[in-house]
């Protein structure tokens, strides 16, 4: 089964401060995504990949950056955390071509900015 | 406004009854992803369609096949563990690759 693992789990930040989320895939996907998950939007898209080097905005880029150093590998940066930025992030990756061209999530990241 | 919108956002049934969720896409759609949302937070693909329909045990989702318009996912015979947040996600036309999801529903099954 494919994997797709997030890290930390749990992160507390404190205002204007940096913080990156990390996600590692072993799946060998080209495709890489952030979400976030607030409460009466569902999962929105911040940024996604479509390979290493490769960095596209999503549906709501202002306030983050991303990164793909590798294949494995996609970072998602806050340079200087809000309150607003509170929420539930969801690394995904995924692959056209494949069989069944799914979506594999990971287990999320619960950041509170305080 | 939104480009995949679900319902009804939220619903409530007693075990064993049946029920239906609903897509509905504001344009065409190349492909739909339906997930279940735990309590613990994970996101469980259920499904994926590029057209037509697939079943598996309780479960049957369906992709109109014609205009790309919505999809539906039925449950049968509800039991408990059936509860959680379902999703759609879809896909567009355009090729970039990138999922639009819709904002859930919330589905609670009593005794």
């Amino acid at each position: 089964e494919a994997a797709v693992t997030q890290s930390p789990r749990n992160k507390v930040a404190v205002t204007g401060g940096k913080v990156t989320l990390s996600c590692n895939q072993t799946n060998n996907h080209n495709n890489m995504y952030w979400y976030r998950q607030d409460t009466g939007h569902g999962l929105r898209l911040i940024h996604y990949s479509y390979g290493a080097g490769s960095t596209e905005k999503g549906d709501i880029p202002d306030g983050y950056k991303a990164s793909r150093p590798s294949q494995e590998n996609f970072s998602l940066i806050l340079e200087l955390a809000t309150p607003s930025q509170t929420s539930v992030y969801f690394c995904a990756s995924g692959d056209r071509g494949v069989s069944n061209e799914r979506l594999f999530f990971g287990h999320g990241t619960k950041l509170s900015v305080l | 406004g939104d480009q995949v919108e679900q319902s009804p956002s939220a619903l409530s049934l007693h075990e064993g009854t049946d029920s239906a969720l609903r897509c509905n896409f504001t344009t065409t759609m190349r492909s739909v992803q339906w997930f279940r949302q735990n309590s613990r937070g994970s996101l469980i693909s259920l499904f994926y369609l590029a057209s037509g329909t697939k079943e598996n045990g309780r479960l049957k989702s369906a992709f109109d096949s014609k205009e790309r318009r919505y999809s539906t996912l039925h449950i049968r015979d509800a039991q408990l563990e059936d509860s959680g947040t379902y999703f759609c996600a879809a896909e567009d036309t355009g090729g970039a690759d990138r999922l639009t999801f819709g904002k859930g529903t919330q589905l609670i099954i009593q005794p």
